[in-house]
């Protein structure tokens, strides 16, 4: 099994401190995605990356920023922390071309900023 | 009009009903399809891939109806665990563009 894995589940941090969260997948995936989970909003995309260094941006991009040093490592960088930000962030990998067996997710960041 | 649009919900069913979800995509070249199922303050997680000729997972079924670009996830009798929040995913084809739908409430009740 794909195990996508996310340093923290829950976080709580204050305006202006510049938040990382990590994500660790084991299944040599070529494509990470962060997205961010509202109610009523469903999940936005923030940012992705296809491969190691590269990075695109998503539907949401603004206030934070991303790191892809190595192929099984995702960073997403709030480079400082408001409180708008407050929500949950998921991981996710996937291997094949167009995602064409869906996404595996990590459990989730539940991130409080205060 | 968003991208992907899913019965607003909640749904509460008793134990043993059948309980029907409606998606509608707006991106006709939409290639690959999906059911994911969410538990609360847990990550999404497949539950089933959407075929082109409508496929079955024991008491799941999802039709894909390309022509009127809508997806349908039917589940037969009931059981409390399947109380979650369905989400519709429609992936456009690219690396990126994996769609969700906002999700539908399901509440199983004695």
């Amino acid at each position: 099994d794909v195990k996508v894995t996310q340093s923290s589940r829950y976080l709580v941090k204050r305006t202006g401190e510049k938040v990382f969260l990590e994500c660790v997948q084991d299944m040599d995936h070529e494509n990470m995605f962060w997205y961010r989970q509202d109610p009523g909003l469903g999940l936005r995309l923030i940012y992705f990356s296809y491969d190691v260094k590269m990075k695109e941006k998503g539907d949401i991009p603004e206030g934070y920023s991303v790191s892809r040093e190595k192929k099984e490592r995702f960073s997403l960088i709030l480079e400082s922390a408001s409180t708008n930000q407050t929500s949950m962030y998921l991981c996710a990998s996937s291997g094949q071309a167009n995602n064409y067996y869906g996404y595996t997710f990590g459990s989730g960041t539940r991130l409080t900023v205060v | 009009r968003k991208e992907v649009e899913q019965d607003p919900g909640p749904f509460n069913v008793p134990e043993g009903a059948t309980v029907a979800f409606n998606c509608t995509y707006s991106n006709s070249a939409s290639q690959s399809f999906f059911w994911y199922r969410q538990d609360c303050r847990k990550e999404p997680k497949l539950l089933m891939s959407v075929y082109s000729s409508g496929n079955e997972d024991g008491r799941f079924t999802a039709q894909l109806n390309r022509a009127s670009q809508y997806i349908s996830l039917l589940i037969r009798d009931s059981k409390l665990s399947d109380s979650a929040t369905y989400l519709c995913v429609v992936n456009g084809g690219g690396n990126n563009d994996m769609r969700f739908g906002a999700g539908t409430r399901l509440t199983v009740k004695p």
